[in-house]
């Protein structure tokens, strides 16, 4: 996973507690995702930019937002937590080449709202 | 809408036995193919990629998938398993067309001595 940084690794969040999910990649990616991930339901994307300054929601958004203000960061904002986003989040970022795709995963961050 | 789908949540079977995992996604024009392997409490693994040209695909540890455009599939095969093979495994489809990758919803394999 190199190349994709997450900050932090780990986090417990009252209920109503906001907080900001940073994903870093200096591998000049175009595009950059944020996942989730729950038992049985696989990687669902909550949101994703094909661009520095462009958002767009993905399967599941509501109650996050997200900003590309650099190229290189992807912030996931929660602005009041709920027990409900109790899970793993996932950062991506990806690119098409010439030679071929590349997508690299961050290793995650686990998130408790308690 | 764009959807994957892995039709067996859980797959358990004997080691060094083969195995297949399937997975089929919505149709599109152009798509591109990946499967990921998660290890117990770790992130996500690159096992192998599909994105032109000869439809069967060779991974890493073994793995292979076959690209069936007619059918929407990318089945994900190994002929003889072992224990260290115990993981999840998820498909995943890049739709170009809106630059979205979309995960399945995932296949535990567990494998028996």
């Amino acid at each position: 996973n190199a190349g994709v940084t997450q900050t932090p690794k780990f986090r417990v969040l009252k209920t109503g507690q906001s907080m900001t999910l940073l994903c870093a990649q200096d591998m000049n990616h175009e595009y950059m995702y944020w996942y989730r991930q729950d038992p049985g339901m696989g990687l669902r994307l909550i949101h994703y930019s094909v661009g520095e300054g462009t958002t767009a929601k993905g399967e599941v958004p509501d109650g996050y937002n997200v900003s590309r203000l650099k190229k290189q960061n992807f912030l996931l904002g929660l602005e009041s937590a709920a027990p409900s986003q109790t899970s793993v989040y996932f950062c991506a970022s990806s690119t098409i080449r010439q030679d071929g795709l590349e997508a690299f995963f961050g290793q995650g961050t686990r998130l408790t709202v308690v | 809408a764009q959807s994957v789908t892995q039709l067996d949540s859980q797959v358990p079977v004997f080691e060094e036995a083969p195995v297949e995992l399937r997975c089929n996604y919505s149709s599109s024009v152009s798509v591109y193919l990946f499967w990921y392997v998660q290890y117990p409490n770790q992130g996500l693994q690159l096992l192998l990629k599909y994105l032109s040209g000869s439809t069967l695909v060779k991974g890493i540890n073994g793995f292979e998938a076959e690209f069936n455009k007619s059918q929407t599939s990318f089945h994900l095969r190994k002929p003889s398993v072992h224990i260290s093979d115990t993981a999840e495994y998820f498909c995943a489809v890049l739709y170009s067309s809106a630059s979205k990758i979309i995960f399945g919803s995932g296949t535990r394999l567990s494998i028996r001595p």
